[in-house]
Parts: structure tokens; sequence; C-alpha cells
């Protein structure tokens, strides 16, 4: 089956780390980007950040530069999101998502996890 | 970055209505927007990408349209399994953004 599937999520104090990871089966993990997106609760979604197939590149949003990290392991088909400096607005569930690129460019999110739970609270 | 503005936000339709919203760039995307429908409590799904193409799976009812910074989404008849909260989303440029959200809600 294609899928993704997050973990990593939990309760943690204001100034804390947390590392989320996301396994994907189904598909040829090392030919796609990979991606990150939040959802405060009650509130939009805002994508966080991305990663190119061969971890090359890199990119953030403004609201996470410099406090978190995205990784990945082709070789056990395997994202990360490494969260240091936790802020309580980054409450939010995130889920991971597959970049498409059916026009030859990434132009969509076509497969996306049930998402984890992140609370900053002390 | 590109702020992606949807209208309206919030939308009371009927079973049966042509329901169109519309998401508007603060500049040029060259098409690279998509649209994605999302239900309480579950994850985003993908309906349309590059504006106007049609993912696999999607009902015919769903189109899309639109180029430059105007985009629309167009339900030509709504059914009770489409309400839900729909985004826009730019891929054109990092950072990748997303609109505000439309709710459509039943009448």
């Amino acid at each position: 089956e294609v899928q993704v599937l997050e973990s990593g999520g939990g309760l943690v104090q204001p100034g804390g780390s947390l590392r989320l990871s996301c396994a994907a089966s189904g598909f040829t993990f090392h030919n796609y980007g990979m991606t990150w997106v939040r959802q405060a609760p009650g509130k939009g979604l805002e994508w966080v950040s991305a990663i190119s197939a061969s971890a090359e590149n890199t990119h953030y949003a403004d609201s996470v530069e410099g406090r978190f990290t995205i990784s990945r392991d082709n070789s056990k088909n395997t994202l990360f999101l490494q969260m240091n400096s936790l802020r309580a607005e980054d409450t939010a569930v995130y889920y991971c998502a597959k970049l498409s690129y059916y026009s030859g460019r990434r132009d969509a999110f076509d497969l996306w996890g049930q998402g984890t739970m992140v609370s900053v609270s002390s | 970055d590109i702020q992606l503005t949807q209208s309206p936000s919030f939308l009371s339709a009927s079973v049966g209505d042509r329901v169109t919203i519309t998401c508007r760039a603060s500049q040029g995307i060259s098409g690279y927007l998509a649209w994605y429908q999302q239900k309480p409590g579950k994850a985003p799904n993908l309906l349309i990408y590059v504006a106007s193409t049609l993912q696999s799976g999607v009902p015919s009812r769903f189109s899309g349209s639109g180029s430059g910074t105007e985009f629309t989404l167009t339900i030509s008849s709504l059914q009770p399994e489409d309400f839900a909260t729909y985004y826009c989303q730019q891929l054109n440029s990092f950072p990748l953004t997303f609109g505000g959200g439309t709710k459509v809600e039943i009448k």
C-alpha cells in the first residue's frame, strides 16, 4: 500500500525538542521530494519545510528557520523533522507529504499521512 | 513571499448547487497552483494541480481554472460528501504557501 506514516509527536515544554519521523512505503522514496505541513488547532494549513529527493536542497518557512531541521534516510525510507527551541505557537498537527512532479516539476502534495500531534505547553 | 487570498472564507450552499471558490496570488505563480479538500480530523486530499488538472480518482464535478494571479475551483453540483474545507496552494516558489481556506457548509 502506498502510504506515509508519521510518529514522534507528544507533549513538550517550551524550549524543548522533539523529533518527528515519517515512514514511507509503496513508492520509490528516494525519487521524491518530501515536505512537512502543520495545522494548529482550528486553523489553516501552514507549510513548514521541504527536502529534495537526494537531500541536497532543504527549505524552511520563516517561522521555523534556525529551529527546525528536515532530513531523510533514503536507505530506511524515512523522513525526519528535528524541532528545537519549541514554542507554544508550534502546537499543531504535523503532516508529512510526498511531492508530485506530474508536470515535470514540483506541482502538488499528492500523498499525506494522518498526522502527529505536537503540543508545546508547560 | 507569495500571499494567497481565498474568497469567500465561508460558504453556505445546498446539495446540487454550483459553487465557486477564488484564490488570488500576490504575484504571478506560472500556474503552479493546487487545490485540496480537507474534512474534519482528516489529512488534506489533493483535488487539482497545475491550476486545472484533475487528480486521478477525483470526481469530474470538480474543476479548476485560472492563470497569472487569479484562480478558481468550481464544484458543478455540490454533493453531500463535498461539505469540507478547501485550500489553494502555490508551488511556484519557496516558501510554499496556502490560502486561508474556504469552509463549505450545508445551507
